[in-house]
C-alpha cells in the first residue's frame, strides 16, 4: 500500500522560531522527495526537493533525508506568519509519479 | 516561462449533470500532464496522467475520464456527476520525468449539489 505519512497538525510555532515538519514513507525504492506549500484555497507550490541523504538548504528552508529510516523532514528557520500554510510531502511510488501525504498545517504566531 | 491555465475557477453543478474541466500549458513541449483531486479532509489523489497525445493512464476507477486531444491540453470529464465528485481539481505538469518535479495550475473548485 502506498503510504506517505505526515502529522496533520496544526503545528504552532512563534514567529522567529524553527518549524520542523516530518514525513515518513513506505517505499524503500523511492529516490526523490518533494515538499510543497499550499495556502488555504490555493494550489500547491513546490518549495524543495531532495534526492541524496543528508541536508539540502535553500534560504530559510532545509530539507533533510534519511533513506535508511525512510523519513524526510523540512525545517523552516526564522518562521514568519507568511509561512502559515499546509505543507505536503510527496514521493514517487512505483509507476505512480508522485504520492502525496495529507499535509501538516503550520501556524506561525506573531 | 511556462504557464498552466485551468478553467473554470469555480463550478457548481447538480448531481447527474456532465462535467468538462480544461487544462492548458504554455511555454513547453511534450509535458507529462496530471489530474488530481483534493477532497475536504483528504490528501491529493492522482486521477489520471498522460505522457503524450491520446495516452491516458488511470489511477483510480471512477465515473471520471480524461482526454488529451493536443500536446498541451488535458481535459477531465464526467457524464454524470456524483456528490462525492466535489473537490478541488488540480492540473499539473512536468517536463523532466527523471526527477518528477510537478507544477500545479490554479485549480477548479467543484461543488456538486
Amino acid at each position: 500500500q502506498k503510504e506517505v505519512e505526515q502529522n496533520s497538525g496544526p503545528l504552532s510555532v512563534p514567529e522567529g522560531a524553527i518549524a520542523s515538519l516530518n514525513c515518513t514513507y513506505s517505499d524503500r525504492g523511492s529516490q526523490s522527495f518533494f515538499w510543497y506549500r499550499q495556502y488555504s484555497g490555493k494550489s500547491p507550490e513546490l518549495i524543495m526537493f531532495i534526492y541524496s541523504n543528508g541536508d539540502k538548504e535553500d534560504g530559510r528552508f532545509t530539507a533533510q533525508l534519511n533513506k535508511a529510516s525512510q523519513y524526510v523532514s523540512l525545517l523552516i528557520r526564522d518562521s514568519q506568519p507568511s509561512d502559515s500554510a499546509t505543507y505536503l510531502c510527496a514521493v514517487p511510488w512505483g509507476n505512480t509519479p508522485l504520492v502525496f501525504g495529507k499535509g501538516t498545517r503550520l501556524s506561525v504566531i506573531a | 516561462s511556462q504557464t498552466i491555465h485551468q478553467w473554470p475557477a469555480t463550478l457548481v453543478q447538480p448531481v447527474g449533470s456532465p462535467l468538462s474541466l480544461e487544462c492548458t500549458v504554455e511555454g513547453t513541449s511534450n509535458p507529462n500532464l496530471y489530474w488530481y483531486r483534493q477532497a475536504a479532509g483528504r490528501g491529493l489523489q492522482l486521477l489520471f496522467y498522460s505522457v503524450g497525445i491520446g495516452q491516458i493512464s488511470s489511477e483510480v476507477p471512477q465515473n471520471l475520464s480524461a482526454s488529451r486531444p493536443q500536446d498541451r491540453q488535458f481535459i477531465l470529464s464526467s457524464k454524470k456527476l456524483l456528490l462525492s465528485d466535489s473537490g478541488f481539481y488540480l492540473c499539473a505538469w512536468t517536463v523532466d520525468t527523471r526527477n518528477n518535479e510537478q507544477f500545479f495550475g490554479p485549480g477548479t473548485r467543484l461543488t456538486v449539489l
